[in-house]
This record gives structure tokens, sequence and C-alpha cells, in this order.
């Protein structure tokens, strides 16, 4: 069965840097376009970037472009997102998830479970 | 940015009853929408994809439809275990966007 599993996240001084993984099995990961979403406490879903299957092409929201880099590596089976310059407004739940396409034409049909990151001096 | 507009924001409504959820784009997205729901401190769940595809093992009396900017969500009988938050979500075009959400209560 298809899993994605997030881990990097924790508590940061804003400012600093933190990476988050996703590990994903179950699938044939190199064929398949992956996401970040994020979601503040309390708050809607955000999309935050997305990579095409062989990481040729990202996209990112106007809100994290400049600070944030999505890889991939898919001779581990992992997603990566590196945020940079972090804000108090970057505070949240991270997910990855899978979408139904190579890039992004598909919509997402797996989500991974998050990781909290908590922007805080 | 397409942007994505939900109403009603909330809802209450009694169980059996046929609720529905509307979405608009602000740009024609032909049928590149997604339905979420969301219960609290769980991972959002794709409900309906391709604006009116039933995702596999996702209960029948949930249905969508509509086609380029107006979109709805609908839920033929209310059952408890419905109440949750729902999203439309477009992904027609990079950068994706979501819905504010339409929080769903049951009296």
């Amino acid at each position: 069965q298809v899993q994605l599993v997030e881990s990097g996240g924790g508590v940061v001084q804003p400012g600093r840097s933190l990476r988050l993984s996703c590990v994903a099995s179950g699938f044939t990961f190199s064929t398949y376009g992956m996401h970040w979403v994020r979601q503040a406490p309390g708050k809607g879903l955000e999309w935050v970037a997305v990579i095409s299957y062989e990481g040729s092409s990202t996209y990112y929201s106007n809100s994290v472009t400049g600070r944030f880099t999505i890889s991939r590596d898919n001779s581990k089976n992992t997603l990566y997102v590196q945020m940079n310059s972090l804000r108090a407004e970057d505070t949240a739940v991270y997910y990855c998830a899978k979408d139904r396409t190579d890039r992004w034409y598909g919509g997402f049909d797996y989500w991974g479970q998050g990781t909290l990151v908590t922007v805080s001096s | 940015d397409i942007q994505m507009t939900q109403s009603p924001s909330s809802l209450s409504a009694s169980v059996g009853d046929r609720v529905t959820i509307t979405c608009r784009a602000s740009q024609g997205i032909s049928n590149y929408l997604t339905w979420y729901q969301q219960k609290p401190g769980k991972v959002p769940k794709v409900l309906i994809y391709a604006a009116s595809t039933l995702q596999s093992g996702v209960p029948s009396r949930f249905s969508g439809s509509g086609s380029g900017t107006d979109f709805t969500l609908t839920i033929s009988s209310l059952q408890p275990e419905d109440a949750a938050t729902y999203y439309c979500q477009n992904y027609n075009v990079a950068p994706i966007t979501f819905g504010q959400g339409t929080r769903l209560e049951i009296k």
C-alpha cells in the first residue's frame, strides 16, 4: 500500500533553516509528481510546491518563492523541501502528497501524516 | 493565480438531510477539481476528483458535479460521521489553490 512518511519538523528560530523529508513506498516513486502542502494551526490548506517526476520542473506558491526549494532523490524514494529564512507565518503542519500524474495535472491521491514546523524564538 | 471561493463557510444540518457545498473558480478550470474531507487532527481525505469521479472507498452518498467555474459537492443523506471541514482544490494549473473550507456540523 502507498505510504508517505514525513520527517524533519521541529522548533526553529525565525531566519533559520530546516529541511523536511518524505519517504515514499508502495508505488513507483520516480514516475509521479510530488507536492508539499501545509496547514497552519486552525487554518485551511495551503499548497506550497510541486516537483515533476524526474525533478526537472518545479513550481512554488508566492508565499515561499525564493525561500523554499523542493527536490527529490528517486534512488532513495525521497522528497525534500529545504526551507530557508523561516518566518513565524511558516508555522504549520507540512504534508507531502502524491499526484495522480507525472507532474501536477491529476490532483492528489495520497497524503502523508504530516510533520509540524514551529517557527518561534 | 486562480481563486477558489467556497460557500457557505459553515453550515449545520440534520442527519438525513441533503447537503450542498459550492465552489467557484475565478477562471475556468475545466474539470480539474478535487473535493477533500478533513476531520480535526486528521489528514485530508479525497472524496471526489476530476470534479465528479468518486474516489474508491468513498460512500456513494457523496457526489460531485460541475465544470468550468462552478462546482458542487452533494451529500445525499447526511450521516453523523460526515461532520468535518470540506475543501475544494483546483489543479488545472500551478499554483494549485484550495478553497477556504466549509465547516459542516451535525445538528
